[in-house]
């Protein structure tokens, strides 16, 4: 089955500084690839997502690379800012209408004002 | 806003107790999952439902069970609870679409003494 690696597993970031968090994956049918947002006690939240017929999309600050002959993608975050401070979750997913989404083990950022 | 929702928020029980965590949606998903969230972050699919009466174990095995009889509502029961058991216990849901977003609800933070 699918495997998704994610680095680093925490992150230390000048407030204002770009944010970078990598992820592979094992299984070259994943076809989509979305991040998770999840802060102090809530659940994750979809933040953007990509699918692979695409290399990049961005949305305001934040940015998603693929690169599917290497099997990896990552999330770009700019210009950080305090409330940016959470846990990050990559995931791939086969064929995401029937079957689950695999995740990565996270990535705890952390912005210092 | 997402409209999921657990309960209970927190829960402390005794060893060997019965329980049941409730999770509910009132967005007409048909899929819904149960994560186990342990305090390195990782999140670890357990149970996961693509419709009523549809109901399938995750990548880790648990000791819990689940049931799916509404479309809105799938609890997860732990017959008789153990210390191991203590953890983040996150559902989720999404339609029955390729690729859409799944919404999390809070979470149940059980704590087994």
């Amino acid at each position: 089955g699918e495997n998704v690696e994610q680095h680093p597993s925490t992150l230390s970031v000048q407030e204002g500084d770009s944010a970078v968090i990598k992820c592979t994956y094992s299984d070259s049918a994943s076809n989509y690839f979305p991040w998770y947002k999840q802060e102090l006690g809530k659940g994750p939240q979809l933040i953007i997502d990509i699918r692979s017929n695409v290399g990049e999309k961005k949305d305001q600050r934040i940015a998603v690379t693929l690169n599917k002959t290497a099997k990896h993608f990552s999330l770009h975050i700019t210009e950080t800012q305090p409330e940016d401070s959470a846990v990050y979750f990559c995931a791939a997913s086969l064929d995401p209408g029937n079957t689950p989404l695999v995740f990565g083990k996270g990535t705890r950022l952390s912005v210092i004002a | 806003e997402a409209d999921i929702y657990q309960t209970p928020r927190y829960l402390v029980i005794g060893t060997g107790k019965k329980i049941t965590l409730e999770c509910s949606q009132t967005m007409g998903h048909d899929k819904m999952y149960w994560y186990q969230q342990d305090p390195g972050m990782e999140l670890h699919l357990i149970h996961y439902s693509y419709g009523v009466n549809s109901t399938e174990k995750g990548d880790l095995s648990s000791e819990s069970t689940v049931s799916r009889i509404r479309t809105e509502h799938f609890p997860l029961t732990l017959e008789s609870a153990r210390p191991s058991h203590t953890s983040q216990y996150l559902c989720a849901s999404s339609e029955y679409v390729s690729g859409t977003e799944a919404f999390f609800g809070q979470g149940t933070r059980l704590t087994v003494v």
